[in-house]
C-alpha cells in the first residue's frame, strides 16, 4: 500500500491556467506538507497543516492555496499559473515523535512528486 | 534562517569503495534528517539525528552529527549501485517551527561499475 501518494504525476499546462494536485496519506499521521523542488533540486517547505489547520504557511506567492479537507488529504491548487512555478511538488506527511531529551523528531515520509510544466 | 550547506555537491565512486558527504549548517541543529532520492522519486527517510550529538548506522551507511561543529555526515561504505542517487540533509530549525525542515542542496552519487 502507498503511504502518501499524489495525483497527478505530471501535470502540463498554460500559463493562466488553474490546477490542483492532490494528496492523500494512509499512514494516520496528524501533519502534512507541501514542497516544491525547483530544477536545481533544490528543496523548499511551502505549507504544513496539522489536524486539518494551516500552521506553516512561507513566502509564497497568493496564487497558491492549500486546503485539507480532513487531516488525510491536502490539496494544493495554484491560480493564474506562471511560467516560474515550473517544478516538482512533494507532499509529505509525519507524525510527531517524541524524541530523546526535550526535542521532538518529525520524521517525513514522501509522496512520489507532481511534475507541473508550464508553457 | 537556516543555511544548510552540502559536500560535495556531486560525487563518483567507483562500485565497492566508501564514500562521506557532509552537511553543515549556519545555526544549531536541533534535528538532522538524511534522506536519498531517486530520479524521478519522492525522497526515502535514511536517518534522524538529534542536537546533542549522536551517531546512527543501518546496512552499510553511518550518519554522526558533530553538535560543537553543527555538522553532519553521511557515510556509506563499500558502495553499491543501489547507493546511487540524490542525498539531501534537512534541518529542524528550532523550537518556534518543528517539523519545518529546512534542506540542503543535495550531493548527487553516482557509483561506476
Amino acid at each position: 500500500d502507498t503511504a502518501v501518494s499524489q495525483t497527478p504525476k505530471y501535470l502540463v499546462t498554460q500559463m493562466g491556467n488553474d490546477k490542483s494536485i492532490k494528496c492523500e496519506q494512509n499512514l494516520g499521521h496528524d501533519t502534512m506538507y507541501w514542497y516544491k523542488q525547483d530544477s536545481k533540486k533544490f528543496l523548499k517547505i511551502m505549507f504544513s497543516y496539522n489536524n486539518k489547520e494551516l500552521i506553516i504557511n512561507e513566502t509564497v506567492p497568493n496564487r497558491f492555496s492549500p486546503k485539507s479537507p480532513d487531516k488525510a488529504h491536502l490539496n494544493l491548487h495554484i491560480n493564474s499559473l506562471e511560467l516560474g512555478d515550473s517544478a516538482v511538488y512533494f507532499c509529505a506527511s509525519s507524525q510527531e515523535i517524541a524524541g530523546q531529551g526535550a526535542y521532538p523528531s518529525y520524521e517525513q515520509y514522501f509522496g512520489p512528486g507532481t511534475r507541473l510544466t508550464v508553457t | 534562517s537556516q543555511e544548510l550547506e552540502q559536500s560535495p555537491q556531486s560525487l563518483i565512486v567507483q562500485e565497492g569503495k566508501n564514500l562521506t558527504i557532509n552537511c553543515t549548517s549556519s545555526k544549531t541543529l536541533y534535528g538532522l534528517y538524511w534522506y536519498k532520492q531517486k530520479y524521478g522519486e519522492g525522497l526515502i527517510f535514511l536517518m534522524m539525528l538529534q542536537k546533542g550529538g549522536e551517531e546512527k548506522s543501518h546496512e552499510k551507511i553511518t550518519a554522526k552529527l558533530d553538535e560543537k561543529k553543527q555538522q553532519s555526515s553521511l557515510h556509506i561504505t563499500a558502495s553499491q549501485p543501489s547507493h546511487a542517487g540524490i542525498y539531501l540533509c534537512g534541518a529542524d530549525i528550532g523550537p518556534d517551527s518543528w517539523g519545518k525542515l529546512q534542506f540542503g542542496a543535495g550531493t548527487q552519487v553516482v557509483v561506476t561499475p
